[in-house]
């Protein structure tokens, strides 16, 4: 069985500083790890994944995550933050390509000014 | 393109009453999945539809959960005798299905179920 755990269920950062949101995974066989994100009111959309082709992965609106193995982390990035990033952003595993996703609990992310 | 579609988009029901949630994924997908998410969680998994095959109703969370889904189309998850435990809102997800590269999930915007 895989899981996933989001350390941390609410991240504020100042606008323009370092977005870091924590993904640890477990997974029996190697995994596929995805970053969706939830803006308030609307649906989940993909904001990156990871397929085993390179274990740094950019994704849209300047986010990127990086696979680590030995750590079973992936977590997500974004130099620089915008206040049109808050939103609540939801790291997944699954084990084929085309199988259940397994969501963390997400991770709540401010953009103070 | 249009995206997934779910209807209603918020319900509010009694408790012990039956409910219909509807489903149209994107024209071609072939997997069609449910998840739920309650407030302040993450998504759980309920049902997974693949073509033909056998759906994967591994978690549905009691027998008064059931979907169905026609053909490679509209997917309907029903509710009976609902229980406040089962507001959330309920997410549809398609994907172009098969074997062949990953296989993203579209999400559709969600039906907010509330049980009085």
């Amino acid at each position: 069985a895989q899981s996933v755990t989001q350390l941390g269920s609410h991240v504020s950062v100042s606008e323009g500083a370092l977005v870091l949101l924590r993904c640890n995974y477990s997974s029996s066989v190697p995994p596929y790890l995805f970053w969706y994100v939830q803006y308030p009111n609307q649906g989940l959309q993909l904001l990156l994944k990871y397929t085993s082709a390179a274990t740094l992965v950019k994704g849209i609106n300047g986010f990127e995550a990086e696979f680590k193995k030995s750590e079973t982390s992936f977590h997500l990035t974004k130099p620089s933050a915008h206040m049109s990033d808050a939103a609540e952003y939801f790291c997944a595993v699954s084990v084929t390509s085309g199988s259940r996703l397994t969501f963390g609990e997400g991770t709540q992310l401010t953009v103070n000014p | 393109g249009a995206g997934v579609s779910q209807s209603p988009s918020n319900k509010v029901t009694e408790k012990g009453k039956d409910v219909e949630l509807r489903c149209d994924p994107i024209s071609g997908h072939t997997a069609l999945y449910w998840y739920r998410q309650r407030l302040g969680q993450g998504l759980e998994f309920l049902i997974y539809f693949q073509g033909n095959s056998a759906p994967d109703k591994s978690g549905l969370p009691s027998d008064r959960f059931s979907a169905e889904r026609t053909g490679e189309s509209v997917s309907t998850l029903t509710i009976q005798r609902t229980q406040q435990e089962d507001s959330a809102v309920y997410l549809c997800a398609s994907s172009r299905g098969g074997l062949a590269g990953v296989n993203e999930q579209f999400f559709g915007p969600g039906t907010r179920l509330t049980v009085l």
